[in-house]
Parts: C-alpha cells; sequence; structure tokens
C-alpha cells in the first residue's frame, strides 16, 4: 500500500528567501506526482505535475523534481513572497489504480 | 472554463442526521472523485467515477455513506447517519480521461465544510 509523507510539517522562512519542500513515497511503481496548494478553507489548486518518465517540471518561480527510485520529490520555491504562504501537498497516482494517495502535507508561513 | 463546483459550502449537523453534497465537474471530465479531508490530514479518496460507473471505492464506509453520478456528469455523496467523526471538508475533483499528460491532472473544488454536532 502506498504511503505518502512530507517533511516538514511546518516552515517559516522569511521573504526573498529561497525554499525546498520534500514528498517521500513508498512504492516506485507510479504512474505520476502532482503538487498542490491549499489556502486555509479553500480547495487544492494544481501547481505542477510530473508524470514517470520526467525528471523536472517548472511553472514560474516553482520547480518541482522526481526521482522515483529513491521515492522521493522536491518542490523548490524560489525567492519566496508572502503570497506564498499556503499549505503544500504532494499527491501520487500509482500504476495499479487510478486513484491518488496525498501526502499530510506542509504548512508555509512566508513572512514579510 | 468554469471549474469544479460544490455545493453547499458549510453544512452543520447533528449526529445520526442525513446530509448531501453535490459535485458539478469541469465540462468533459469522465473522472469523477470525492475526497474526505480532516482537519490538518491529506484528503482521503472516498470514491471514484469513471463516467457514471465506480472504479473504486474500497474506502468509502458503505454502511453509511453513498454515493452516485447519473449520466455521467454530476454526482452526489450522501451520509446517512451521520457520527462525529464524520467532521470533515469534502471535496471534489475531476479529470480528464486518456494518456496524454493533460489528462491527468485534477481539478478541485472549493470543497463543503461539514460539522457534526
Amino acid at each position: 500500500k502506498q504511503e505518502v509523507t512530507q517533511i516538514p510539517a511546518a516552515l517559516s522562512v522569511p521573504e526573498g528567501e529561497n525554499l525546498v519542500l520534500n514528498c517521500s513515497f513508498t512504492d516506485s511503481a507510479i504512474y505520476n506526482l502532482q503538487w498542490f496548494r491549499q489556502d486555509p478553507g479553500k480547495g487544492l489548486t494544481s501547481l505542477l505535475l510530473i508524470q514517470s518518465s520526467q525528471r523536472e517540471q517548472t511553472s514560474g518561480r516553482l520547480n518541482a523534481s522526481l526521482d522515483k527510485s529513491s521515492g522521493r520529490s522536491t518542490l523548490y520555491i524560489a525567492a519566496s513572497q508572502p503570497g506564498d504562504s499556503a499549505t503544500y501537498l504532494c499527491a501520487v497516482r500509482d500504476n495499479y489504480g487510478q486513484n491518488f494517495v496525498f501526502g499530510p502535507g506542509t504548512r508555509l508561513s512566508a513572512l514579510p | 472554463e468554469a471549474g469544479v463546483a460544490q455545493s453547499p459550502r458549510y453544512k452543520i449537523i447533528e449526529k445520526r442526521q442525513s446530509v448531501a453534497f453535490w459535485c458539478n465537474p469541469i465540462s468533459g471530465h469522465a473522472t469523477l472523485y470525492w475526497y474526505q479531508q480532516i482537519l490538518g490530514q491529506g484528503p482521503k479518496l472516498l470514491i471514484q467515477f469513471q463516467n457514471n460507473g465506480v472504479v473504486d471505492d474500497s474506502q468509502l464506509p458503505k454502511d453509511r455513506f453513498s454515493a452516485e453520478r447519473l449520466k455521467g456528469v454530476d454526482s452526489t455523496l450522501k451520509i446517512q447517519p451521520a457520527k462525529l467523526e464524520d467532521s470533515a471538508v469534502y471535496l471534489c475533483a475531476s479529470s480528464g480521461s486518456g494518456r496524454a499528460r493533460r489528462y491527468n491532472e485534477q481539478f478541485f473544488g472549493p470543497g463543503t465544510r461539514l460539522t457534526v454536532l
């Protein structure tokens, strides 16, 4: 059974700093991995999706990498801004089923 | 393009009462998901539909939860009777179908926050 963990659970960084969020999964037979952002009281907003055959995806200040063999993905956020404050979740879709398994999220506070 | 719509946004009920949530996915999306998100945790899949057929409902508490997707478009999720531990946000998501990358991305609605007293 796939299990997804995210470390750290919470993170505070001053504005302008670069930061890395980590996502680990136990079963490397994945179809793809998706990073989401969730603001308090809101639904999830898709940030990046990486197919299993890809190493990384980039969108603006965001870069997500995938290392299937080690069961890890990282989300890199460049030059953090107060508007980046949110909870960031990763979700893994495995090759056996169709559904996503979510991590618990990392709560980011980007301080002005 | 309109996003995933959900209603109501908030619902407060007493235990043992019934409640229903509604979801309208993005137009043309064949796959629809219902998730339960307990405070401080990631979403947990309850049920997944492909068109109007169930693909996965292995984590749906079938003694009290039911869901349907008539005509392969809108979907409703029902809880009857509700328990205190059902207090959570219920999220609906949809995605397209096919192997192309653009079909794999999930898009979420704003969720329904349920409080069971």
